[in-house]
C-alpha cells in the first residue's frame, strides 16, 4: 500500500528566500509524481508532474525533482513571495488502481 | 475550455439524511475521479469512473456511491449521512490516460448537523 508523507506540516519564511518542499513514498512502482498547491478553502491546482523515467521538472520559479530509487521527491521554490503562501500536497500516482495518494501537504507561510 | 464544475459548492445537511453532489469535467474528459478531504485524513480516493463505469474504487462504505452519464458529468451519493462524513469533497478530471494530469475542481464542502 501507497503512502506518501510530507515533513514538516508547516513552515513560515521570510520574503526572498529559497525554500525546498520534501516529500517521501514508499513504494517506487509509480507512473508519476505531481505536486498541487492548494489555497484556503479551494481546489487544488496543479503545479508540476514529472513521469516515472524524468529526474526534475520546471515551471517558471518552481523546480521538482524525483529520485524513485530514494522515494523521494522535492518541490523547490525560488525568491519565495507572499503570493507563494499556501498548502502544498504530492501525491503519487499509482497505475496499479488508477488513483493518487495524496501527502498532508505542507502549509507554507511567506512573511514580507 | 472551461475548468471543472461543481455543484453546490456548500452543503449543511443532518445526520441521517442523504445528499447528491455533482461535477462537470473538462470538456472531452471521460475520466472523473472523487476524492474526501479531512483534517485528519488528508486526501482519500473515493472512486473513478471512465466512460460510465466504476474503474477503481477507493476504502470507503457503501453509503458512498456514484454514477456517470454519457456526457462524463458524475454524480456522488451520500446516504444515511454521519458527523464524520463533514469534509470537502473535490473531483478531478482527467482523460483517462494512465499518469494523466488530474484537474481538480473547487469543491463541495459539506456539513453534516
Amino acid at each position: 500500500k501507497q503512502e506518501v508523507t510530507q515533513i514538516p506540516a508547516a513552515l513560515s519564511v521570510p520574503e526572498g528566500e529559497n525554500l525546498v518542499l520534501n516529500c517521501s513514498f514508499t513504494d517506487s512502482a509509480i507512473y508519476n509524481l505531481q505536486w498541487f498547491r492548494q489555497d484556503p478553502g479551494k481546489g487544488l491546482t496543479s503545479l508540476l508532474l514529472i513521469q516515472s523515467s524524468q529526474r526534475e521538472q520546471t515551471s517558471g520559479r518552481l523546480n521538482a525533482s524525483l529520485d524513485k530509487s530514494s522515494g523521494r521527491s522535492t518541490l523547490y521554490i525560488a525568491a519565495s513571495q507572499p503570493g507563494d503562501s499556501a498548502t502544498y500536497l504530492c501525491a503519487a500516482y499509482t497505475g496499479a488502481n488508477s488513483k493518487l495518494t495524496f501527502g498532508k501537504g505542507i502549509t507554507l507561510s511567506v512573511r514580507p | 475550455k472551461a475548468g471543472v464544475t461543481q455543484t453546490p459548492r456548500y452543503l449543511i445537511k443532518t445526520r441521517g439524511q442523504q445528499v447528491t453532489l455533482s461535477c462537470s469535467p473538462i470538456s472531452g474528459h471521460r475520466s472523473v475521479s472523487w476524492y474526501q478531504q479531512t483534517p485528519g485524513q488528508g486526501l482519500q480516493f473515493l472512486f473513478e469512473y471512465f466512460s460510465e463505469t466504476q474503474r477503481n474504487k477507493g476504502n470507503f462504505p457503501g453509503r458512498f456511491s456514484g454514477r456517470q452519464f454519457s456526457n462524463s458529468r458524475s454524480e456522488m451519493n451520500v446516504s444515511t449521512l454521519e458527523l464524520g462524513d463533514s469534509a470537502l469533497y473535490l473531483c478531478a478530471s482527467s482523460s483517462g490516460s494512465v499518469g494523466e494530469t488530474q484537474y481538480f475542481g473547487p469543491g463541495t464542502r459539506l456539513l453534516v448537523l
